[in-house]
C-alpha cells in the first residue's frame, strides 16, 4: 500500500494566519489526492480532490497544489472555523491517509 | 437532503459479531459506489471496503478481507458491514461514506459521509 505521511503533525496559527501543510506519498499518486477536514465528534468534510479541485461550497481561502509524491494545502487566512485537523488521502491504489494535521489555536 | 446515517455499533466480545448498517437519504443511491472507512482512536482514517451500485463489484483492504462483509440493500437505500472474529484491533469509529461518481469503479475520494458508529470491542 502507498504511505502518506504529512507534516507537521500539529501546527498552532493565530486567525488571519497563512498555513500550509504538507502530504508526501510513498510512491506516485500522479494528482489522484484529496484533502479532508474533521472537527471532533463530526465526519470527514471534503475540500480538495484532484490535488487542487476546490469542492463546491469550500471558501477559495482552501487551495491545493502539488503531483506525483508531494503535495500542499494552503489556507490563506486563516479564519476561527478552521481550527480542525486535516487528512490527506490518496486513491491513486487502495485507499489510504495520511495521519493528520492538527491546526490549534496560538 | 442528502445524508448518510451509521448505526449498529456497540459492545463486542473478542471473536463476536456486529452488523453495521448506513442508510442514505438525498440522492439516487444505486448510482453511486459505497465504502466503509473507520478510524480507531488517536489513528488515522483506513479505508476498509467498497461496494459497487448495483453490488457487482467489491472489494477489501487486506486487513478485514475474509471478516468483514459489505453488501447493500438499493430498495432501501441501505449499505452493510457485517464485522465477525472481532479483536481489539477493529474498536474504532465506523464510517459510511460515498463515492461521487455516477456509475464509475475503482477508487476515489468521499463526498459524503456519515457522522459513524463506534464499535468498542472488549472482554
Amino acid at each position: 500500500d502507498i504511505q502518506m505521511t504529512q507534516s507537521p503533525s500539529t501546527l498552532s496559527a493565530s486567525v488571519g494566519d497563512r498555513v500550509t501543510i504538507t502530504c508526501r506519498a510513498s510512491d506516485n499518486v500522479n494528482e489522484f489526492l484529496a484533502w479532508y477536514q474533521q472537527k471532533p465528534g463530526g465526519a470527514p468534510k471534503v475540500l480538495i480532490f484532484q490535488a487542487s479541485t476546490l469542492q463546491s461550497g469550500v471558501p477559495a481561502r482552501f487551495s491545493g497544489s502539488g503531483s506525483g509524491t508531494e503535495f500542499t494545502l494552503t489556507i490563506s487566512r486563516l479564519q476561527p472555523d478552521d481550527f480542525a485537523t486535516y487528512y490527506c488521502q490518496q486513491y491513486s491504489g487502495a485507499s489510504t491517509f495520511g495521519q493528520g494535521t492538527k491546526v490549534e489555536i496560538k | 437532503q442528502l445524508q448518510l446515517v451509521e448505526s449498529g455499533g456497540g459492545l463486542a466480545k473478542p471473536g463476536g459479531s456486529l452488523r453495521l448498517s448506513c442508510s442514505a437519504s438525498g440522492f439516487i443511491f444505486n448510482n453511486h459506489y459505497m465504502s466503509w472507512v473507520r478510524q480507531a482512536p488517536g489513528k488515522r482514517l483506513e479505508w476498509l471496503a467498497y461496494i459497487s451500485g448495483r453490488s457487482t463489484f467489491d472489494n477489501y483492504a487486506d486487513s478485514v478481507r475474509g471478516r468483514f462483509t459489505i453488501s447493500r440493500d438499493n430498495a432501501k437505500n441501505l449499505v452493510f458491514l457485517q464485522l465477525d472474529n472481532l479483536t481489539a484491533d477493529d474498536t474504532a469509529i465506523y464510517f459510511c461514506a460515498r463515492d461521487p461518481r455516477v456509475g464509475a469503479a475503482g477508487f476515489y475520494y468521499f463526498d459524503l459521509w456519515g457522522r459513524g458508529t463506534l464499535v468498542t470491542v472488549s472482554s
